[in-house]
């Protein structure tokens, strides 16, 4: 099972947006609509902040979005804000074989 | 409130094994499928296993097949990771999740027990 392919790092000053891309293959992230993200602030448990590519669960910031494009998932976060500093991680459905696979994380900075 | 709280996390030797657990608590624990997610030390998320409802449906990463075994007990809302043949790249934290089979969210993960495979 190969990771997702995350950029290592993004940042972004407050009030901007931010892009972080997660790209797969057909077998995973371009084969369903089962992309999930993840955000994860230092020594806690990852949360979830999107699942099937679009939709947020009750409670996250409508700042956090989601899309895909063939084999390339995005979280974009507008608005930046301070408290947005942590990791991010996608994952997504990966067949009954390999099931769910995650993409390596990207650390996000509010400069 | 769901709760997901994990113990059995510890020092083992290269070789040895450990049994995980999972309690839950706060939703009906036999109505969903459950999973374990791992993190090295300063490293990314690996999802290690899966379970369905029943317990009679189980998944694995290629890393940890032959190795770990994933099942629940419903009567005791609890999950388990019973993990044998433990090497040095399995030292991670274990996070215990609920997982949709419908949409594949990981959501919510518990704290997480830390295992250490050292000599």
């Amino acid at each position: 099972q190969s990771a997702l392919t995350q950029p290592p790092s993004a940042s972004g000053s407050p009030g901007q947006s931010v892009t972080i891309s997660c790209t797969g293959t057909s077998s995973d992230v371009g084969g369903y609509y089962y992309v999930s993200w993840y955000q994860q602030l230092p020594g806690k448990a990852p949360q979830l902040i999107i699942y099937e590519v679009t939709k947020r669960p009750s409670g996250v910031p409508d700042r956090f979005s989601g899309s895909k494009s063939g084999n390339t998932a995005s979280l974009t976060v507008s608005g930046l804000q301070a408290e947005d500093e942590a990791d991010y991680y996608c994952s997504s459905y990966a067949g009954s074989n390999n099931f769910v696979v995650f993409g390596g994380g990207t650390k996000l900075t509010v400069l | 409130e769901v709760q997901l709280l994990e113990s059995g996390g510890d020092l083992v030797q290269p070789g040895g094994s450990l049994r995980l657990s999972c309690a839950a608590s706060g939703f009906t624990f036999s109505a969903f499928a459950m999973s374990w997610v791992r993190q090295a030390p300063g490293k990314g998320l690996e999802w290690v296993s899966a379970v369905t409802v029943g317990g009679d449906i189980t998944y694995y990463a290629d890393s940890v097949k032959g190795r770990f075994t994933v099942s629940r007990d419903n009567s005791k809302n609890t999950l388990y990771l019973q993990m044998n043949s433990l090497r040095a790249e399995d030292t991670a934290l274990y996070f215990c999740a609920k997982i949709s089979t419908k949409s594949y969210k990981i959501d919510p993960w518990g704290q997480g027990t830390l295992v250490t495979v050292s000599s």
